[in-house]
């Protein structure tokens, strides 16, 4: 198993472009979770997923979308970037129903909006 | 105020020293309480895991849980420079998974 992969690894944006940070996990797992994580900071909940075609927002969510058409896949739209959004985005899965709530984790996407 | 306050750090250790990483939460519905470690410019990995009250105990660390003081911690015994990381508090109720902001801990040779 791969678990969750993240593209891209680095990414550099100009103000105002758009992009997609694209996760995948081979883990079938139900939940979905895009995360941002600031230099010294915890990690802030942006947007989830429960299912294919069920998304909600975080904590987090102005300035990004998703979607979730397969199991596999939960791509992380941002548009119209801002220097806010410089940080680290991961995305992370987890299995229903355990008594845990363990969550597997990407390798992270390290974006600067400049 | 935050849900979750986690121990802010930085922390730095000789080797062979008793680390103690701390979170106190407000949430009293938090039943689940987790440890994740995460090493630099890498993504968060599940440490230790506990269910309510009590100890947990995995080789060297230690997870503890006070429910009654809203108080988590977790120790790490004999801290090797390989447990030079971050650690991140988490936990969980019947909704989602809070985060504290993390202790960076380092432990020196």
């Amino acid at each position: 198993n791969a678990g969750v992969t993240q593209t891209p690894k680095f990414r550099i944006l100009k103000i105002g472009q758009s992009m997609t940070l694209q996760c995948a996990q081979d883990m079938n797992h139900n939940y979905m979770y895009w995360y941002r994580q600031d230099p010294g900071m915890g990690l802030k909940l942006i947007y989830y997923s429960v299912g294919a075609g069920i998304t909600d927002k975080g904590e987090v969510p102005n300035g990004y979308n998703v979607s979730r058409s397969t199991t596999e896949d939960f791509p992380l739209r941002l548009e119209l970037a801002a220097p806010s959004q410089t940080s680290v985005y991961f995305c992370a899965s987890r299995l229903a129903g355990g008594r845990t709530d363990t969550q597997y984790f990407g390798p992270g996407t390290r974006l600067t909006v400049l | 105020q935050k849900e979750v306050e986690q121990d802010p750090g930085p922390l730095s250790v000789p080797e062979g020293a008793i680390v103690s990483l701390n979170c106190t939460y407000s949430n009293s519905a938090f039943q689940y309480f987790m440890w994740y470690r995460q090493y630099s410019r890498k993504g968060p990995e599940l440490l230790m895991y506990t269910y309510s009250s009590g100890n947990k105990e995995d080789g060297r660390f230690t997870a503890q849980v006070d429910k009654s003081s809203k108080y988590i911690s977790l120790f790490i015994r004999d801290s090797q420079p390989s447990d030079s990381a971050t650690y991140l508090c988490a936990m969980k109720g019947a909704g989602k998974s809070t985060f504290g902001d993390g202790t960076t801990l380092t432990v020196k040779p």
